[in-house]
Order: structure tokens, then sequence, then C-alpha cells
């Protein structure tokens, strides 16, 4: 069965320092990839997503990815951190032809001044 | 143009009572999505709407649970009648097609609360 594993529930980061979240997943062939953003009070927003090609993916707000096969990982990096990107964060793969996501249980992101 | 919006934002009520969930889409978009986040847990997918019919309800948890799209425009997802693991935050998403390579744009979410 698919199963996607974000091993860091919380992180702490003082702003302008670089930050990367883990996403480990766990799928028989190359899933679709994917980071979702939410905000206090928003709905979860995409930053990136990865479906083949070149393994390093940029998103939005600077955000970037690596998609790694030999370790089944998709790991969330940015080299600078600022305050607004205190969020909580969450890794989902996609099996193809089908519709339906699979999270992780998302890591909480808070950013010290 | 206007996101996902859900209605309420949060619901509180007591065990045994009835609650509806709205979800109105992105104008347009056939596909609609409900997910479940139970607290501290992951986000589950629940069922999928194209149109109005239902394609996957597969991650819905028993029969206490209703989600209906008339028209193929608005969904409402009804809980009846409420259990204590009910509790947590229902999103919902829609997409313009499918499968999973198109975005699926998620509503702020409802956060229900069962005592």
């Amino acid at each position: 069965a698919q199963s996607v594993t974000q091993p860091d529930i919380h992180i702490t980061v003082s702003e302008g320092a670089s930050l990367e979240l883990r996403c480990n997943y766990s799928y028989g062939a190359t899933p679709y990839l994917f980071w979702y953003v939410q905000s206090p009070g928003q709905g979860l927003q995409l930053l990136l997503k990865y479906f083949s090609g070149d393994t390093l993916v940029q998103g939005i707000k600077g955000f970037e990815a690596e998609f790694k096969r030999s370790q089944s990982s998709f790991n969330l990096r940015k080299p600078s951190v600022h305050w607004s990107d205190a969020a909580e964060y969450f890794c989902a793969v996609g099996a193809r032809g089908t519709y339906k996501y699979i999270f992780g249980t998302g890591t909480r992101l808070k950013v010290l001044a | 143009e206007a996101g996902v919006t859900q209605f309420p934002s949060h619901s509180v009520i007591e065990k045994g009572q009835t609650v509806t969930l709205r979800c109105d889409p992105i104008s347009g978009h056939d596909n609609l999505y409900w997910y479940r986040r139970v607290m501290g847990k992951e986000i589950k997918f629940l069922l999928h709407f194209v149109k109005e019919s239902k394609q996957d309800e597969s991650g819905m948890p028993n029969n206490r649970f209703l989600a209906e799209r008339t028209g193929g425009t608005y969904s409402t997802l009804k809980v009846q009648p409420a259990e204590l693991e009910d509790s947590g935050v229902y999103f919902c998403a829609s997409s313009q097609g499918g499968p999973v390579q198109e975005t699926q744009y998620f509503g702020p979410g409802t956060r229900l609360l069962v005592l």
C-alpha cells in the first residue's frame, strides 16, 4: 500500500536560515509527488509537483524539492526562510491513473525572528 | 476568480446530532473531492465526484456519512448521527480534470468538533 512519511512533526528555524523538510514515500513505481502548504485560515496551496524528468523541481515562494528514487524521498528545501513561511507543510503522492492523494501527517514550521 | 469555499468554517455539535458541511468548488471544475484530517493524523481521502456522479467513495468511514452533489455544482457532506471520532477538519478540493496530475485546489476546511 502507498504511504507517505513526514518524520518531523514540528520544525523551528530562524528567519534567514535554510530549511529542509523531509518526505519519504512507499510505492511500487514512481508516483506523482506534491508539496502543499497551509497557512492559518487558508486552504492548502500547491507549492510544487513532480511527475517525471528533472529530479530538481522549482516551485512557488522560492521553494524547491528533489526527487531521489534510490531513497524514496522528495524533500522540500528553501535557502532562506522568511517569517511568512510559518505554516504547515504536507507531502502527498498520487498513483498514476488515480484521482486521490495520499498525504503525510504534515510538518508544522515555526520561524523565529 | 474565487477559490474553493467551505461553510461553515467551524461547527461544534453534540454526539448524536446531525451536521451538514457545504463545499463550493471553483466554477467549471467537474471534479470535487472530500478529504478529512483527524487531529494529529494525515489528511485522508473520503470521496470523489465527477459532476454529480460519485466516482470513488472508498474512503467514506461508514454509512453515517452521506455526500451529495446536486446538479454538479456545490456538494454537501452530511454526518448523521455524529460520533466523537468524527471530529476533525474536513477539506474539500476541486480540479478541472484528472487524474492526479491535474492540480487539486483545496478549500480552508471545516473544523468539526463533536462533544
